[in-house]
């Protein structure tokens, strides 16, 4: 399958503990994004790179979120200390971004449905 | 009131029947993406369009710029076109980094 992948699928974790959740994404990919839906909304924009570096962060991304692409490869979202508003659906996305393209298609990844007890 | 609006929220349609699917966006986008998303989260892109009007099998997607309206179409709808609808517009600008989403439409075909 060389699709976007995530892992793991679902996490149910203690409130206050910490959680990393991985995507790996296409493989040429050159831009990595991560966004985050809760129940009957749509998904919400938290952070995205382009190769290793991270481009932009909403106001969403408080300080306990942390998001890394070390490699420009695959991708490291954290959350510590976690809190039951944090109980969503992690989403990532990635695309191929060229110089000179007006814009780039995003393709998803299945998710990781957190749950915060 | 969201940068991007999507009527109807919900949809119940029997099998066969033509479907319409609005969006609206008060932001300037440089283009804008019609997502398809299954019970259980996944999420498929279906179109990727700026201007005019684009076909996928029973799928039509339209989009009007100045107006800043789009409309996903599905033709003899099916069951398994059931799922919520979701456009979505790439935010103008610089970076080009973010998608601003719609709440989605949940689509429901009767057999």
């Amino acid at each position: 399958d060389t699709g976007v992948s995530q892992d793991p699928r679902h996490k149910i974790t203690k409130r206050g503990q910490n959680v990393t959740f991985r995507c790996d994404p296409i493989s040429e990919h050159n831009r990595l994004y991560w966004y985050r839906q809760t129940l009957g909304q749509g998904p919400e924009f938290l952070t995205y790179f382009q190769n290793e570096a991270q481009l932009e962060k909403s106001r969403l991304l408080s300080d306990r979120f942390s998001a890394e692409r070390p490699k420009g490869s695959f991708s490291t979202l954290e959350i510590q200390r976690t809190e039951q508003g944090d109980s969503a659906m992690y989403l990532c996305a990635s695309s191929l971004k060229y110089r000179l393209a007006p814009y780039n298609e995003q393709f998803f990844g299945p998710g990781t449905r957190l749950t915060v007890l | 009131k969201n940068e991007v609006e999507q009527s109807p929220q919900n949809l119940t349609a029997q099998e066969g029947e033509f479907i319409t699917i609005n969006c609206s966006y008060s932001v300037g986008i440089s283009a804008l993406h019609w997502l398809q998303q299954h019970p259980g989260g996944g999420i498929v892109s279906l179109f990727m369009l700026s201007s005019g009007k684009k076909k996928h099998g029973r799928l039509i997607a339209t989009i009007n710029i100045q107006e800043k309206h789009s409309s996903l179409h599905i033709t003899a709808s099916h069951p398994r076109d059931s799922a919520v609808y979701i456009c979505a517009g790439l935010n103008y600008g610089g970076s080009q980094g973010n998608l601003i989403f719609g709440k989605g439409t949940k689509l429901s075909v009767k057999p």
